[in-house]
């Protein structure tokens, strides 16, 4: 099985920095890549899908990139409510895999 | 607008079962497969299955082969999945998730439902 390995476990920042998370996969998987946010107690929220693609009404300080088995997330320029916890995902035709999460912690 | 709208939170002793629903509207149900991703307290998310609302075909994480049943209703434009067999360690928040696409693995999961807790305890 793929296994998909977030980058760092917790990031601190403060309002206004960029922030890159990264997650790798265990193989190659192509762009096959989403990235989600959460908030607790609620459900995760699609951001970037085929790793480089913005989600319809997310905000364009969000950007993916990569391909293969390295890819990054980065916010341009964090604002108040970015603080959450990011996934990544991998999906394909017989499972799905998430990485362990990253939580984004004010500095 | 594209909802999903899911039961209410369940608690169940060690050796029951439970089912959880999740109604969609918004869309046409039985273009998109549905999957099943459930959250233990303070841990990450973790894939159960998928099921294809049209026809009812499934898929089962290994994990959960033989516990988990997913299963469709398209009169009302529900899926449903029941684990049995339950275990302390079962305790979770239980997510329906929408594909972006009518084939599964082509594309990510673009609705997700509100969660339900289920808490098993003697």
């Amino acid at each position: 099985d793929i296994q998909m390995t977030q980058s760092p476990s917790t990031l601190s920042a403060s309002v206004g920095d960029r922030v890159t998370f990264t997650c790798r996969a265990s193989q190659s998987i192509g762009s096959f890549l989403a990235w989600y946010q959460q908030k607790p107690g609620k459900a995760p929220n699609l951001l970037i899908y085929k790793a480089s693609s913005l989600e319809s009404g997310v905000p364009s300080r969000f950007s993916g990139s990569g391909s293969g088995t390295e890819f990054t997330l980065t916010i341009s320029s964090l604002q108040p409510d970015d603080f959450a916890t990011y996934y990544c995902q991998h999906y394909n035709t017989y499972s799905q895999t998430f990485g362990q999460g990253t939580k984004l912690e004010i500095k | 607008q594209v909802q999903l709208v899911q039961s209410g939170a369940e608690v169940k002793k060690p050796g029951a079962s439970v089912r959880v629903s999740c109604e969609a509207s918004g869309y046409t149900f039985t273009s998109y497969y549905m999957h099943w991703v459930r959250q233990a307290p303070g841990q990450g998310l973790e894939w159960m299955g998928v099921i294809n609302p049209s026809g009812g075909s499934t898929s089962y994480a290994q994990k959960f082969q033989g516990r988990v049943t997913m299963t469709s209703d398209t009169s009302t434009s529900t899926v449903y999945m029941e684990v049995s067999s339950l275990r302390s360690d079962d305790t979770a928040v239980y997510f329906c998730a929408k594909d972006g696409s009518g084939i599964p693995g082509m594309d990510a999961f673009d609705i997700w439902g509100q969660g339900t807790m289920v808490t098993v305890s003697s």
